[in-house]
């Protein structure tokens, strides 16, 4: 059972426009929720964070949005450039049981910028 | 400064035989996890260290034997491969003070045939 769910596998937006990434997740002890960005033969690297106690993060072109009655959060690039194509994993962790650092991720979504 | 370093980048098993892959960190933290990423199902953590000395399983630990050999390094061993392991192995180290914020090495590329 998928807990962490990114339904769009693959997103291409036009450079300088909106990129818009969507995370569903099923669990409700999940309260804290992280963005991570991926780049061909590289490891993930750490993109921006929520706490379910807050419904917005913003840092510099990045915005995450958490919408816990939806059980949904996006993560909003804007604007987009070409530089922001990867592979971008939706995570989400239970603090409540002795915060491990258990990650639960989703499956990922291609993010393709065009020039 | 290296960060999370992981060898081999690429290995090629046939089923049954054993190897172990191999993590170090510089970062002077004290968890340390092993994940892998297969097409279409992300990264499922495999083993995780919270301290040096101790390890727990993740979500899929079967298959896979870890050794946290000391506040740096991690390593994960398959004692006998079968090709459900084919796929790439990531390691990856936290601070105690942001568990989740995780430093992730290059990778491992693994074949099994």
């Amino acid at each position: 059972d998928q807990q962490v769910k990114q339904n769009s596998p693959s997103l291409s937006v036009q450079e300088g426009r909106i990129s818009i990434l969507n995370c569903d997740y099923t669990n409700s002890m999940f309260d804290y929720f992280l963005w991570y960005k991926k780049y061909p033969a590289e490891g993930p690297t750490f993109l921006i964070s929520i706490s379910s106690i807050k419904d917005k993060n913003e840092d510099g072109r990045f915005t995450v949005f958490l919408n816990k009655s939806a059980k949904h959060l996006s993560l909003h690039i804007v604007p987009s450039q070409p530089g922001d194509s990867a592979v971008y994993f939706c995570a989400a962790s239970d603090r409540g049981v002795g915060n491990t650092g258990k990650l639960i991720f989703g499956q990922g979504t291609t993010l393709q910028v065009k020039p | 400064n290296a960060g999370v370093t992981q060898t081999p980048k690429f290995q090629v098993l046939k089923t049954g035989q054993s190897m172990t892959l191999q993590c170090a960190q510089d970062m002077n933290h004290n968890s340390m996890y092993w994940y892998r990423q297969d097409p279409g199902m992300g990264l499922r953590l495999i083993y995780y260290s919270a301290s040096e000395g101790t390890t727990d399983k993740g979500e899929v630990p079967n298959g896979y034997n870890v050794s946290r050999l000391n506040k740096r390094e991690f390593s994960l061993r398959l004692e006998s491969a079968a090709p459900s392991q084919t796929s790439v192995y990531f390691c990856a180290s936290s601070a105690p003070w942001e568990q989740e914020t995780q430093y992730f090495g290059p990778g491992t590329r693994l074949l099994v045939l």
